[in-house]
């Protein structure tokens, strides 16, 4: 498989405050990057795919002023909650895409818990 | 529109015994998917994945079946252990088609608790 590290793991910010979450490839290069949101028993929710040196394509009804998504290398994307309220709270799971050997796989991170009091 | 789903949100099982969680699927565009286990707190994690020109897959203990006919796809868990509960996912993957990245559809996830 592939390793998929994300940074922090949970987060605890002040409404109105804005939280930076990496996400990075550590044995592998991925070209493109997927953010999801996930709310308690629920599925993943895509956010927005993030492709390296372009612009991210955001979902239907996500805020690309509010979720600022940067993906600067092959390695690393970064997703920018932008003046966060508690309703942001929610838990974060980025993927990266792996076409290696042909397939189209996603390895996913550990998540990245936040909390906005 | 199109979507993956479950036929069953909860399973429960016996230690030691076989398990098995559906998923149906209906876009028939799609030709790879991937089963994901998720714990709780944790990211998803990749258990086994197949493509449409398969209709048979197995890994240590997982075996996924896959009927394009019926658009079903199903993950079996052997001798299934303590360690297995947590949430399974099933998505598709529609690779390049309708200027999709790739972008998996999860399903809604179906819960596993084992009993000891």
């Amino acid at each position: 498989g592939a390793v998929v590290s994300q940074h922090p793991s949970r987060v605890i910010c002040k409404s109105g405050t804005s939280v930076k979450i990496e996400c990075r490839s550590l044995d592998f290069q991925a070209t493109t990057m997927f953010w999801y949101r996930q709310f308690p028993k629920q599925s993943l929710m895509l956010m927005a795919t993030s492709n390296e040196g372009s612009k991210a394509t955001y979902e239907q009804g996500v805020e690309k002023d509010k979720f600022l998504i940067n993906h600067a290398s092959l390695t690393l994307s970064t997703l920018t909650v932008t003046s966060a309220h508690p309703e942001d709270s929610s838990f974060y799971i980025c993927s990266a895409r792996d076409g290696r050997g042909g397939k189209d796989t996603q390895y996913f991170g550990p998540g990245t818990r936040l909390t906005v009091l | 529109g199109e979507s993956v789903g479950l036929h069953l949100p909860t399973l429960s099982v016996q230690e030691g015994d076989n398990s098995i969680i559906n998923c149906a699927y209906s876009n028939s565009a799609s030709d790879y998917f991937i089963w994901y286990k998720q714990e709780s707190g944790k990211g998803p994690q990749f258990i086994i994945d197949i493509r449409s020109n398969m209709d048979k897959r197995q890994g240590q203990r997982v075996t996924v079946l896959l009927n394009k006919t019926v658009k079903h796809l199903s993950l079996q868990i052997a001798a299934t252990q303590p360690g297995d509960s947590a949430v399974y996912f099933c998505a598709e993957n529609m690779g390049n088609y309708g200027g999709s990245q790739g972008n998996l559809i999860f399903g809604k996830g179906t819960k596993l608790s084992v009993k000891p």
